[in-house]
């Protein structure tokens, strides 16, 4: 069976960092594309970054470039995403999703979410 | 970067009732779009990938249509089960999801 589940949410001052955690099982996780997607409360799902099942290609959307860093360690099955300089507009659920073994593919797993809050 | 739009943004519908929630691209994406469903307090889950293959243990009663940039996901027979909020997202150029459709009980 699948398992995706995050960890490592929490509350943080503006200008802080945070590192959230996906620990996989149930799958072959070197074999598979793994994203981040974000929803702050009451709004609508917002991707944030992918990466790839070696880890040698990553991208991420506009919002987060140059402070959010996702990586992977194949050999523990997890995924990370190191969260830095983090503002009140990345205050969100967090999620996890399987992307398909090319970049194509949809998010076909999910986490159950961390939650993140960024405020003083 | 590819913005997706849907429409609409809500909608009332009874139980039995047909329903479509369409979505743009804007620009080509070929077939590259799928289809979510959320329900309050829960992670999504894939109705539909490459516009109109449906995720496996998903009732037939959705289908999914288009290619290039409009999209369609149809209800055939609304369920009470199916109240929730639905989410398009393309994969074709990194990922952009939808701003969503909630289907509420008329």
């Amino acid at each position: 069976e699948v398992q995706l589940v995050e960890s490592g949410g929490g509350l943080v001052q503006p200008g802080g960092s945070l590192r959230l955690s996906c620990a996989a099982s149930g799958f072959t996780f070197s074999s598979y594309w793994m994203h981040w997607v974000r929803q702050a409360p009451g709004k609508g799902l917002v991707w944030v970054s992918r990466i790839n099942g070696d880890g040698s290609s990553t991208s991420y959307a506009d919002s987060v470039k140059g402070r959010f860093t996702i990586s992977r360690d194949n050999a523990k099955n997890t995924l990370y995403l190191q969260m830095n300089s983090l503002r009140a507009e990345d205050t969100a659920m967090y999620y996890c999703a399987r992307g398909g073994r090319n970049s194509l593919g949809p998010g076909d797993y999910w986490g159950q979410g961390t939650l993140v809050a960024v405020s003083s | 970067d590819i913005q997706m739009t849907q429409s609409p943004s809500s909608l009332s519908a009874s139980v039995g009732d047909r329903v479509t929630i369409t979505c743009r691209a804007s620009q080509s994406i070929s077939i590259y779009l799928n289809w979510y469903q959320q329900k309050p307090g829960k992670a999504p889950d894939l109705l539909i990938y490459a516009a109109s293959s449906l995720q496996s243990g998903v009732p037939s009663r959705f289908s999914g249509s288009g290619s290039g940039t409009d999209f369609t996901l149809t209800i055939s027979s609304l369920q009470p089960e199916d109240f929730a909020t639905y989410y398009c997202q393309q994969s074709y150029s990194t990922s952009t999801f939808g701003g969503g459709t909630k289907v509420e009980i008329k």
